[in-house]
């Protein structure tokens, strides 16, 4: 299975900062990488497919970039409602695994 | 709007067995793979399995294989986990989610069905 890991685990920010999450994978898996967002007592959201496709209705202050093993999720400038935990996800092969969370916090 | 809206869940004892369905509107269920996906405390996402649109292509994850069956009645546009010999870290948040495009990723969820498995 492929492994992935996520850094840092939890991050402190502000509103409007410019915060940057990083996703390791344990093998080679291209450009096929999601996130997700997901906030307490939800279902996770997709925010980025393909390392780097804004998903439909997500704002453009979220980006995604990378390929091989080293991902990244980009938020420009933090907006309240981004507060959440973030998971990045391979699409490489089955099974599909997710990063085990980062949690977005207020500072 | 697409809606998926699981059920089924509940407290079960180890070795019981539970049926989880996921009835979908919104959108054109016989075109569309889906997924179940659950959530522990303990094991964050975990990934299930996978079912083509037609039923045809099936995959699961090792700790389920054997265990849980996946299905789909296109007629009634719902979505199935069977799931037999349960164990304590079955216990989880189980939530359907709709493919994207070729069995990838996950692009609508819904709100998830509690599966506790306890003596």
């Amino acid at each position: 299975d492929i492994q992935m890991t996520q850094s840092p685990s939890s991050v402190f920010a502000s509103v409007g900062d410019r915060v940057t999450i990083t996703c390791r994978a344990s093998q080679g898996i291209g450009s096929l990488l999601a996130w997700y967002q997901q906030k307490p007592g939800k279902a996770p959201n997709l925010l980025i497919y393909s390392a780097s496709s804004l998903q439909s209705g997500v704002p453009s202050r979220f980006s995604g970039s990378g390929s091989g093993r080293d991902f990244t999720l980009t938020i420009s400038s933090l907006q309240p409602e981004d507060f959440a935990t973030y998971f990045c996800q391979q699409a490489n092969s089955f099974p599909r695994t997710f990063g085990q969370g980062t949690k977005l916090e207020i500072k | 709007q697409v809606q998926l809206v699981e059920s089924g869940g509940g407290v079960v004892q180890p070795g019981r067995s539970l049926r989880l369905s996921c009835a979908a509107s919104g959108f054109t269920f016989s075109t569309f793979a889906m997924h179940w996906v659950r959530q522990s405390p303990g094991k964050g996402l975990e990934w299930l399995a996978f079912i083509w649109h037609d039923g045809n292509n099936i995959y699961y994850a090792d700790s389920v294989k054997g265990r849980f069956t996946i299905s789909r009645d296109n007629s009634k546009n719902t979505l199935y986990l069977q799931m037999n010999s349960l164990r304590a870290e079955d216990t989880a948040m189980y939530y359907c989610a709709r493919d994207l495009g070729k069995g990838r990723y996950f692009d609508y969820w819904g709100r998830g069905t509690p599966v506790t498995v306890s003596s």
